[in-house]
């Protein structure tokens, strides 16, 4: 029973690109958000959203920027694909004031620019 | 903000050993910490968590130890299997309204048969 669907499992970009992720979850979550998984530097945050058209800058937004448009949609733009934003791609949801119970996951998106 | 560093990068046991991976969180407002494992190519899962008014918590093979004066979180697994092969990654919350983890940079365990 998945909760928690990225589009994605493999994508390709060429430098320059314009590459869109999209998340997908059925459970109601107010909160979701996008992280990228790098070796040795675990999950880093990108950005959040809290509530549809809401959103907050995480760690490293720079280079992405994200779209909620419902409640059950979160994705991620790369406005200008660059190698160095090749990575796995994750991400999750949460209730508001249930974040204690803990995130659930996507199954990733492996990013490769080229 | 909230900074999490995880130790040891990478942990490889004989199979029956014990295994400890330890985090420190650095902001003493965090008061939730879970333990997610992900397994090769899956999502990180959550296997185990503490809240900030407890000092152990245990599951089966698995325990969780908090020390909040020190600020330090630590994941044991006794009696570890193969299938205990993994990336672990510990997190600290920030306030239930905050709604977002600080993650540490994962430990991969390697159990060898």
């Amino acid at each position: 029973d998945v909760k928690v669907t990225q589009s994605s499992r493999y994508l390709v970009k060429r430098t320059g690109e314009k590459v869109f992720l999209e998340c997908v979850q059925d459970m109601d979550h107010e909160n979701m958000f996008w992280y990228r998984q790098d070796p040795g530097l675990g999950l880093r945050l990108i950005y959040f959203s809290y509530d549809v058209k809401m959103k907050e800058k995480g760690d490293i937004p720079e280079g992405y920027s994200v779209s909620r448009e419902k409640k059950e949609r979160f994705s991620l733009i790369l406005e200008s694909a660059s190698t160095n934003q090749t990575s796995m791609y994750l991400c999750a949801s949460s209730w508001t004031g249930g974040a204690q119970y803990g995130y659930t996951f996507g199954s990733g998106t492996r990013l490769t620019v080229v | 903000g909230e900074n999490v560093e995880q130790h040891p990068s990478t942990l490889s046991v004989q199979e029956g050993d014990s295994a400890v991976i330890k985090c420190t969180y650095s902001d003493s407002a965090s008061n939730y910490f879970p333990w997610y494992k992900q397994e090769l190519g899956k999502r990180p899962q959550l296997i185990i968590d503490i809240r900030s008014n407890v000092g152990e918590k245990k599951d089966q093979r698995i325990a969780v130890t908090l020390n909040k004066t020190a600020k330090h979180f630590s994941l044991h697994i006794t009696e570890t299997q193969p299938e205990d092969s993994a990336v672990y990654f510990c997190a600290a919350l920030i306030g239930i309204n905050f709604n977002k983890f600080y993650f540490g940079s994962g430990t991969k365990l390697n159990v060898k048969p």
